[in-house]
């Protein structure tokens, strides 16, 4: 099973500063099987990220995904009110499938 | 737009079970392949189970294998999921899911409580 272990536990930051969120695999995920979501309270996680870098449908520009093999970063350039929630990733290179434990941004 | 509606959570005693199912719209169901993740607060994520379009492949986690039975009707534009012997740390938001790899579309999830 590949473990993800994301950092930090939690960013604490202004609206306008720029976020980096760091997701290390115990193997690599291959060819960049690595996805990343958000999740504010009461909701269901919403798709960021797949295939490591490439945005999903809406996502505005300002949030990044780079990397590959075991390390993976997820940045956000200009932290917008809306942007404070949790991010966890994702691998899907083989089963099990699993999530990283999260990372909270909050102010 | 692509909707999936979850419904059959609720309280149970340990043991018990509990059949979970899920209502899709605004695509083909019979095109995807459908999955099952839950979610708690002290465990994180985790895919519980996939299921292929023609239900010939299918996926379990080891941590419900055995216990949990992951179905669809395509003509019904459903997935189920039968969950027998449960146990307290089956408590969890179950949501169903569009896909087996990463996930664009996510029901809005149903609370199962295992308690005595």
């Amino acid at each position: 099973e590949i473990v993800l272990t994301q950092s930090p536990g939690t960013l604490s930051l202004s609206p306008g500063e720029r976020a980096t969120l760091s997701c290390r695999a115990s193997q690599t995920v291959g060819s960049s099987y690595l996805a990343w979501y958000q999740q504010k309270p009461g909701q269901a996680p919403r798709l960021l990220i797949y295939g490591a870098s490439s945005r999903a449908n809406g996502i505005p520009d300002r949030f990044s995904g780079s990397g590959s093999g075991t390390d993976f970063t997820l940045t956000i350039s200009r932290l917008e009110p809306e942007d404070f929630a949790v991010y966890f990733c994702q691998h899907y290179a083989s089963t099990p499938f699993t999530f990283g434990p999260g990372t909270k941004v909050d102010i | 737009q692509v909707q999936l509606v979850e419904s059959g959570g609720g309280l149970v005693k340990p043991g018990g079970s509990l059949r979970l199912s899920c209502s899709a719209s605004g695509f083909t169901l019979s095109d995807f392949y459908m999955s099952w993740i839950r979610q708690t607060p002290g465990k994180g994520l985790e895919w519980v189970s996939y299921i292929s379009s023609g239900s010939g492949d299918i996926y379990y986690a080891d941590s419900v294998k055995g216990r949990f039975t992951i179905s669809r009707d395509n003509a019904k534009n459903s997935l189920y999921l039968q969950i027998n012997s449960l146990r307290v740390e089956d408590t969890a938001v179950y949501y169903c899911v569009r896909g087996h790899s990463y996930v664009y579309h996510w029901g809005q999830g149903a609370l199962v409580t295992v308690s005595s």
